[in-house]
This record gives C-alpha cells, sequence and structure tokens, in this order.
C-alpha cells in the first residue's frame, strides 16, 4: 500500500502572511487534489493536478496557488491569511478518472491569528 | 452543476442500534458514488465504492442503497458500536476523466455506550 503525507500537521500563521501546506504521494498516481474543509460545509476543491506541472482550478482556488512539482509532491499556498481563519486542509491522490476511489492525507490544521 | 445534500448532520444513536445517512444528487448522469469515514485528526477513509448498475451493496456492518429513480444513495449501519464514531461523507461523481467528486457537507455519528 501507499501513503499520503501532508506537512506541516498543524499550521498558525499570521494575518496576510502566505503559507505553504506540501504533500507527498507515494503511490504513483497522476491526479493530486487539494481540498479545504469547513466545519457543516462538507469538502470543496481548490486545486487539482491530472499530471506532473499540470494544474487546474477547482471550485475554491482564489486566494490559493499550487505547484505540481513532480508526480509525487503537490503543494498549496495561501497567498494571504485571513484573520480568524480555521481550516483543515486534505491533500488526496487518485489513479485518475471519476470512477477512481480518493486516498487521503492526515491534513494540515489552520488556524490564523 | 452536481449539487449534493446530505442529512442529518448530526446523528447520535445508542450502541446495537441502526443508523441512516442519506444523500440527495441532482445530476441523473451521476454514475460512481462514494461513501467516506473521518474518523477525528485523520483523513478520509473508503467505506465503500459503489457504481450505478448496483441498487443494493452491502458492507461489513452497513448497507449501501442507491435509489436512482429518487436519486438517492443511503449508509444503512445495522448495529452501530463506538468505533463507528465519526463523521460520514458521500461523494458522487459522473465518471468523467476529470475525477470529480462533488461531496456531501457530512454526518457526524456517536455511538453511546
Amino acid at each position: 500500500g501507499g501513503i499520503i503525507t501532508q506537512t506541516p500537521k498543524f499550521l498558525i500563521g499570521q494575518e496576510g502572511q502566505k503559507l505553504t501546506l506540501k504533500c507527498q504521494q507515494n503511490f504513483n498516481h497522476d491526479t493530486m487534489y487539494w481540498y479545504r474543509q469547513d466545519s457543516g460545509k462538507g469538502l470543496r476543491l481548490i486545486y487539482y493536478s491530472i499530471t506532473e506541472n499540470d494544474l487546474q482550478k477547482g471550485d475554491l482556488s482564489e486566494g490559493y496557488d499550487a505547484s505540481r512539482e513532480k508526480k509525487s509532491s503537490f503543494s498549496l499556498t495561501v497567498t494571504s491569511a485571513q484573520k480568524n481563519e480555521m481550516a483543515v486542509f486534505l491533500c488526496a491522490s487518485s489513479p485518475g478518472g471519476g470512477q477512481n476511489t480518493l486516498y487521503f492525507g492526515a491534513g494540515t490544521r489552520l488556524s490564523v491569528l | 452543476g452536481e449539487q449534493v445534500e446530505q442529512r442529518p448532520p448530526h446523528l447520535s444513536v445508542r450502541e446495537g442500534d441502526s443508523a441512516v445517512i442519506i444523500c440527495t444528487y441532482t445530476d441523473p448522469n451521476s454514475y460512481y458514488f462514494f461513501w467516506y469515514k473521518q474518523e477525528p485528526g485523520a483523513g478520509l477513509q473508503l467505506l465503500m465504492k459503489v457504481f450505478s448498475s448496483t441498487e443494493i451493496n452491502e458492507g461489513q456492518g452497513f448497507t449501501v442503497l442507491l435509489n436512482k429513480k429518487d436519486k438517492q444513495l443511503s449508509l444503512n449501519l445495522t448495529a452501530a458500536h463506538p468505533g463507528d464514531s465519526a463523521v460520514y461523507f458521500c461523494a458522487v461523481s459522473g465518471g468523467s476523466a476529470l475525477g470529480r467528486l462533488h461531496f456531501g457537507a457530512g454526518t457526524q455519528l456517536i455511538v453511546i455506550p
């Protein structure tokens, strides 16, 4: 089996700060995703990537940048953290295609002071 | 686009009782359906993947029913135990090469010993 590793597990930032979240997978999956999880709102797709160097906007891409540096890694940048923002950011990967299961990392918990 | 509504948002049951979570989707072309379980501090783990052609799907201790006519997907835990306490998410996909999933908002299930 494989694993998805997200770093850091917890991230505390200041208002206006640029923050970067990292994700690594060893499944050798083509497609990787970043989701934001807010209480009571389910998961919302921020960015996804279907192959190395590819980048596609999701439903919530404003305020974020992403980078698929290589097949195994996908990073997300919060371009300017919002005061009192609290959310969990989940990275996932899949072999590709809507029929495929997504495998999730444990998440990065963001708090902005 | 696809809309997925999940209910209830919170559910408490006693150990040994059944628990039912229902998702309603809007796109009649949806073809793949997923239930994920999220334990505290962890990412989402696949519980079951259901294809449009199969209406009744049985897992260990639970049943997933798909009603295509009413565009409804349900998760029935037949005899809940404390280890079932978690947040459950349904997800729906149209099966395109894009691999986009649409998630419900989640149900927090608490099983009281």
